[in-house]
């Protein structure tokens, strides 16, 4: 059973940059079975998708997001990474990483909180 | 706003059957893409409930099912359990601007 872990700083400053990782075991980024994505839910509010990339390293993004985020893979390392850009307030929330086959999102990690204050 | 709406909340007695709208547009749902659905229960990490409009993941009771029809798609649970209190979304693709994932806003599921 693939296993998703996120890491990174739980506090980011205002308009500076958000940066996480997740960490894939018992499974491979470079399947090409799978697309590897990232997901939030701020405080007490609904999903909102971020974007993904494929093990080739092509991306999608959401396009309300699309200006300020990065994501990179890094195949020997199983790992995948978000940076989010001029964060604001209004970025806090909890961010997963998660697996998605066929455009359905089917293994996620436990979600990291990331807050942005000064 | 989201790109498919959901209502807000739905209710319902032990044992009764409650279902779930899911309202898209022509470039996702009524597109052809398919829908799925994430139960997220209170604190924890949202997991895959149906997939594919109509299919269950292992381990998934057959009280929950997935419909769809034209522009819409819908979540039935039949003989609700407290334990079925959560948060429901819906999720599928859109094909509009460089096409992208799109979440349902969410509904939540009070057992009374």
């Amino acid at each position: 059973q693939v296993q998703l872990q996120e890491s990174g700083p739980g506090l980011v400053k205002p308009s500076e940059t958000l940066s996480l990782t997740c960490t894939v075991s018992s499974g491979s980024v470079s399947s090409h079975s799978y697309y590897w994505s990232w997901i939030r839910q701020p405080p007490g509010k609904g999903l909102e998708w971020i974007g993904y990339i494929y093990y080739s390293g092509s991306t999608n993004y959401n396009p309300s997001l699309k200006s300020r985020v990065t994501i990179s893979i890094d195949t020997s390392r199983d790992q995948f990474s978000l940076k989010l850009s001029s964060v604001t307030a209004a970025d806090t929330a909890v961010y997963y990483c998660a697996r998605a086959q066929w455009l359905r999102f089917d293994s996620w990690g436990q979600g990291t909180l990331v807050t942005v204050s000064s | 706003q989201s790109v498919l709406t959901q209502p807000p909340s739905v209710s319902g007695a032990p044992g009764q059957r409650v279902t779930i709208s899911c309202t898209g547009s022509s470039s996702n749902i009524g597109a052809g893409y398919d829908v799925h659905w994430y139960q997220q229960l209170p604190g924890t990490v949202p997991k895959l409930l149906i997939y594919g409009n109509t299919n269950r993941p292992s381990g998934v009771p057959d009280r929950f099912s997935g419909s769809k029809s034209g522009t819409s798609a819908s979540l039935g649970i039949t003989g609700l359990q407290a334990e079925d209190e959560a948060d429901y979304y819906c999720q599928s693709y859109d094909s509009s601007l460089s096409g992208f994932c799109v979440f349902g806003s969410g509904t939540k599921v009070t057992v009374l």
